[in-house]
């Protein structure tokens, strides 16, 4: 089984700052990792995924999140925020086969951008 | 590509009576979708994972006789909260997956109140 752990409920931070929302997980097996966006009333979107190879990855909004598998870390990092950042991002994690494979959750931080 | 339509998107219900919820994979077959909730400020919670052609498995806590989940084609998998009270008033979110490793993709949710 995994779990998954955001130490931040809540990130206030202001127009143009950088900003880390930081992820943990426990697995004991090899895994997937991804951080999904929320806004209000919908559903997840997909930011960015690590599956394999290079341990950086980056969205195509300016969002990276690099895998750290020592530390079991999968942090999320943008260099400067815009006001239409502010969403509930979801950190998860899976499995790389069978019935390990499903998604399972953090709790969320609320990035809010303020100006 | 990779479409989840989620219908309906908000609904009211009186006590007692019972909702369906629609989730279909628009562009793509969808051998298995899953189906969460959400309350609010939290994280999505995991309540079942249905498969084309067979009975859907249920997450340890959630009523099986008052979720009914079919997943009859390989697009359309249906959430049915049946003798609706207002402790079930939540968001639902489905998600259906893909080929491939990456392949999680969420409907837009359903907003059920329950009066």
């Amino acid at each position: 089984a995994q779990s998954v752990t955001q130490l931040d409920s809540q990130v206030p931070v202001f127009e143009e700052a950088p900003v880390e929302l930081r992820c943990n997980y426990s697995s004991s097996v090899s895994v997937y990792l991804f951080w999904y966006v929320q806004y209000p009333n919908q559903g997840l979107q997909l930011l960015l995924k690590y599956l394999s190879g290079s341990t950086l990855v980056e969205s195509i909004n300016g969002f990276e999140a690099e895998f750290n598998k020592s530390q079991t870390s999968f942090h999320l990092r943008k260099p400067s925020v815009h006001i239409s950042d502010t969403a509930e991002y979801f950190c998860a994690v899976s499995g790389t086969s069978g019935s390990a494979r499903q998604l399972t959750f953090g709790s969320g931080t609320q990035l809010t951008v303020l100006p | 590509g990779a479409v989840v339509s989620q219908h309906p998107s908000w609904v009211i219900c009186k006590s007692g009576t019972s909702v369906k919820i629609e989730c279909r994979s628009l562009d793509f077959q969808a051998t298995t979708m899953f189906w969460y909730r959400q309350f609010p400020k939290q994280s999505l919670m995991l309540m079942a994972t249905s498969n084309e052609g067979s009975k859907a498995t249920y997450e340890q806590g959630v009523e099986k006789d008052k979720f009914l989940i079919n997943h009859a084609s390989l697009t359309l998998s249906t959430l049915t909260v049946t003798s609706a009270h207002p402790e079930d008033s939540s968001f639902y979110i489905c998600s259906a997956r893909r080929q491939g490793v990456d392949g999680y993709t969420f409907g837009s949710g359903t907003r059920l109140t329950v009066v």
